[in-house]
């Protein structure tokens, strides 16, 4: 069935150092990847998506790439700062159920000062 | 502030009650979603209406979960006869059709304890 795997589930990094998480999606037909923070208590909060007819796309310090042939895409977080702390989800659009969303499990990410 | 409201905000209840949370979505929105979100995991997807059709329920954990959306404005989600595995948070998001297709953005959720 559907599946998004993501990893690493926890990234620690020091300030300014930059950071990369990874997923992978099971559904050759998904065509689009949105990446959510989530911050303690609060709902997940869209950061950058991208969609398949796009190789990369950039917002400031963050950029998201996607190889469909692999099936995989990833986060990069440049110059990080501790604010940038939270737990990031990738997911995958699952078009057999509509327009709904597949999460992967989530990544715990720690920036230190 | 994304927009979309929850309410309560947390929710506490004994074993065998039902509960009944609500979600209104951003206004402009047609498409609304629940999610359920466990501790340590992703939301996990149960229901989506587009205006005021159900179009996808087989997600739903169980017969003991049901979603509403009667005019396609705001959603309701019941859970019957509340078990201890019931506890999560429950997430609403809503999107629209047309341009920015697909970005859903989800409210500050319900969290639900079951005693």
């Amino acid at each position: 069935g559907e599946n998004v795997e993501q990893h690493p589930s926890t990234l620690s990094v020091q300030e300014g150092d930059s950071a990369v998480i990874k997923c992978t999606y099971s559904d050759s037909a998904s065509n689009y990847f949105p990446w959510y923070k989530q911050e303690l208590g609060k709902g997940p909060q869209l950061i950058i998506d991208i969609r398949s007819n796009v190789g990369e796309k950039k917002d400031q310090r963050i950029a998201v790439t996607l190889n469909k042939t692999a099936k995989h895409f990833s986060l990069h977080i440049t110059e990080t700062q501790p604010e940038d702390s939270a737990v990031y989800f990738c997911a995958a659009i699952f078009l057999q159920a509509g327009t709904a969303l597949i999460f992967g499990k989530g990544t715990t990410l720690s920036v230190s000062s | 502030d994304t927009g979309v409201s929850q309410d309560p905000r947390h929710k506490i209840t004994k074993r065998g009650q039902n509960v009944t949370f609500r979600c209104d979505p951003i206004s402009e929105h047609n498409r609304l979603y629940w999610y359920r979100q466990t501790l340590g995991q992703g939301p996990e997807f149960l229901t989506y209406f587009q205006n005021e059709a159900q179009l996808e329920k087989s997600r739903l954990l169980s017969d003991r979960f049901s979603a509403e959306r009667p005019k396609g404005s705001f959603s309701t989600l019941e859970i019957q006869r509340t078990e201890q595995g019931d506890s999560a948070m429950y997430l609403c998001a809503s999107s629209s059709t047309g341009l920015g297709d697909n970005e859903q953005f989800f409210g500050p959720g319900t969290r639900l304890t079951v005693l």
